[in-house]
């Protein structure tokens, strides 16, 4: 799987937006971006994923350029809860022996949210 | 539906001694990972299953070992217990194949003493 590069760490205002980068500069043409978020001391949670399309669900949008070397994921509306470590992941898409199981995390970016 | 189920939450071991971690997947889920989660890193995938058989694997050695049972539960073991083995051990399942998204357990904080 590609490998990811993002942030260390940033901070938003509580309802504002917060966009946060990631590099995959060695993306595949089959290889997936996926976004999961891990608060303090719970299991990782997924967000979204997308391809080459722009995404959006009930979470968050994911933006993806278009020779697919980077992708930005939006939360429109910041609260407290979702102050995180947001973790970006490229892996390889489709196929029988394939699972969304098998991810390979990075360090993350630690978002945090204040009032 | 109970999402993915790990016991127990919280276990202290003595250096040497062996253990053993056990994971429900998810309703309709035949495939479950196990991660290793050191404090302050991300997730280090450990290995899968599905099948009932070990299908991939990450860089640990001989002393982690798991079985998969026909209602897709898993155990994850641990032998020889080593400081450095202290961590939290994550559990996720997904159906087989496709572009899937992991769920993943609250995890059993382990701590070698």
């Amino acid at each position: 799987d590609a490998k990811t590069t993002q942030p260390p760490s940033m901070d938003c205002a509580e309802g504002r937006a917060a966009n946060l980068p990631c590099n995959h500069s060695t993306i595949s043409g089959n290889e997936y971006v996926y976004w999961y978020r891990q608060i303090h001391s719970q299991g990782p949670q997924y967000i979204i994923h997308g391809l080459k399309n722009n995404e959006t669900n009930e979470m968050a949008s994911l933006i993806i350029t278009e020779d697919r070397k980077s992708s930005t994921l939006i939360l429109p509306h910041a609260t407290l809860r979702d102050t995180a470590v947001y973790y970006c992941i490229v892996r390889v898409g489709g196929g029988v022996e394939t699972s969304g199981s098998r991810l390979t995390f990075g360090e993350g970016t630690q978002l945090t949210v204040n009032p | 539906d109970a999402g993915v189920t790990q016991s127990p939450t919280h276990l202290i071991k003595t250096r040497g001694q062996q253990v053993t971690l056990r994971c429900s997947p998810k309703s309709g889920h035949d495939t479950v990972s196990w991660y290793q989660q050191a404090l302050g890193q991300g997730p280090q995938f450990i290995f899968q299953y599905y099948e009932e058989e070990e299908r991939q694997r990450g860089n640990f050695p001989d002393r982690f070992s798991g079985h998969q049972f026909p209602n897709y539960s898993s155990e994850l073991n641990v032998n020889a217990l080593l400081l450095g083995d202290s961590a939290l051990y994550l559990c996720a399942s997904s159906p087989r194949g496709g572009n899937t998204e992991a769920f993943f357990g609250q995890g059993t904080r382990l701590t070698v003493v």
